[in-house]
Formats: structure tokens, sequence, C-alpha cells
């Protein structure tokens, strides 16, 4: 696997469901972030983490709870979710925070609240 | 509030044909990114554009910066079908570069 790979690539939940959203990163960058990219809105950016540790949480509902056990993999976890989260959920990576770091991103998860 | 506007939202235009499409941001950035997105796909990122001025150029695409007038064009030059997709700029802010703001995107359709 090269590059930053999501799991799944769909997913259909009902509001009372606990879920979660995987990501990795095979390019050794430091930082992480998860972006929502809904249908009418442009592309948001939620969490963003470096070397495992949460640096911003974009005012996020907490029924989206993000976990980055390592600098590789970034997980989102779903819970008791609404119709209006149906979206795009983006993963992607840097180098580092500062600088001239692009973001490479995820082909991302396609998720249906129902 | 950085704000980020494209325009158009969407295009269609034929084969062969050029256009621009626009991106206007509304407070100072250090930097102006471009990226594509195929349907169902990630983003690929186009380009990173650093300074007042900056052009670069990729087959059929231009990319340029104009810091002044807080605007970034994107131009194609004789579209080609495979260049349908949506583009994005994005602009990071000033004070933490790694947030990015997103435009909404410009939805191209090539016509043969």
């Amino acid at each position: 696997e090269t590059g930053v790979t999501q799991t799944p690539r769909h997913l259909v939940m009902g509001m009372t469901n606990k879920k979660s959203l995987k990501c990795e990163q095979h390019l050794g960058h430091n930082a992480m972030y998860w972006y929502k990219q809904s249908a009418k809105k442009p592309l948001e950016l939620m969490f963003v983490y470096n070397f495992k540790e949460q640096t911003e949480n974009n005012s996020v509902p907490s029924r989206f709870s993000p976990e980055c056990p390592n600098s590789s993999h970034l997980f989102l976890h779903l819970h008791t979710l609404q119709p209006e989260d149906s979206a795009l959920y983006l993963c992607a990576s840097s180098p580092g925070l500062a600088g001239n770091y692009e973001q490479y991103f995820g082909p991302g998860t396609r998720l249906t609240v129902t | 509030e950085l704000k980020v506007e494209q325009n158009p939202l969407f295009l269609s235009m034929q084969e062969g044909k050029n256009y621009t499409i626009y991106c206007n941001y509304s407070t100072t950035s250090d930097r102006l990114y471009w990226y594509r997105q195929d349907p169902g796909k990630s983003l690929e990122s186009l380009f990173v554009l650093l300074s007042n001025g900056a052009v670069k150029q990729e087959g059929r695409l231009m990319a340029s910066l104009d810091t002044k007038a807080r605007l970034s064009t994107l131009h194609i030059t004789a579209a080609v079908h495979d260049l349908s997709a949506t583009y994005f700029c994005a602009v990071d802010k000033k004070d933490s570069s790694y947030k990015l703001i997103f435009g909404s995107g410009t939805r191209l359709l090539v016509r043969p």
C-alpha cells in the first residue's frame, strides 16, 4: 500500500449505531487530518493531529471522536449521528504542521446516515 | 474570517477551447493550492503557489497568483475530455499554515 488509505470506502449506518473510520498513511508523515466534504459546503477541516497529539478541534460535535494511536493511523469514531452528518470524510497527512508542507489526501469514506 | 470563493461553480466547455477558473480569498495568506478531484476519488494536488506573481504550468493547466489582488487563476488551454473533474483552490491561514480553507470547487465538464 502506498500513500494514504481509508477504510471502509462506503458506510451506511443508522442513527443509533456506532462505527469507526480508519485512515493509514504510508508516507512517514507526522501530521494527520480529518476533513468533511458535504454536498452543499466547501471541504471543512475537523481535526488535526501532530505526533499523535490533537492540535485542532474545529468545533466538531462530540458524536465524532477522533483517535490517533500513532503517527501512521487515525480513527474517527462515530456514534448517534444525524442524517446531516452524511458526507464524504477525507483523511490527509503531511510531513509536519509548520512550513511549506503539502497535504496528501486519502480516497475518502462515503458515509450515509439513515 | 478567511473566505475563499471560486467561480464559476460549474463550467461546461468544448474540447479545444480555453477558459479560466478564478479563486478569490478575503485575507492575507502565505500559500495557495489547487487540487483536482475526480468523482468518487480523492483530492490530487496540482499546484502550490508560494509568492506574488508565481506561475506554474503542467500540461494544459497553468496557475498564477496575485497576492495583492488576493486572486489566483487556473487557466485551461485547449481543453480535453480527461480534464473533466472538480477543481478546488485552498489557502492557508497566515497564523496556522496547516489550516486549509477551501473554495466550493468548480465542476468542469469538457464536451467532445
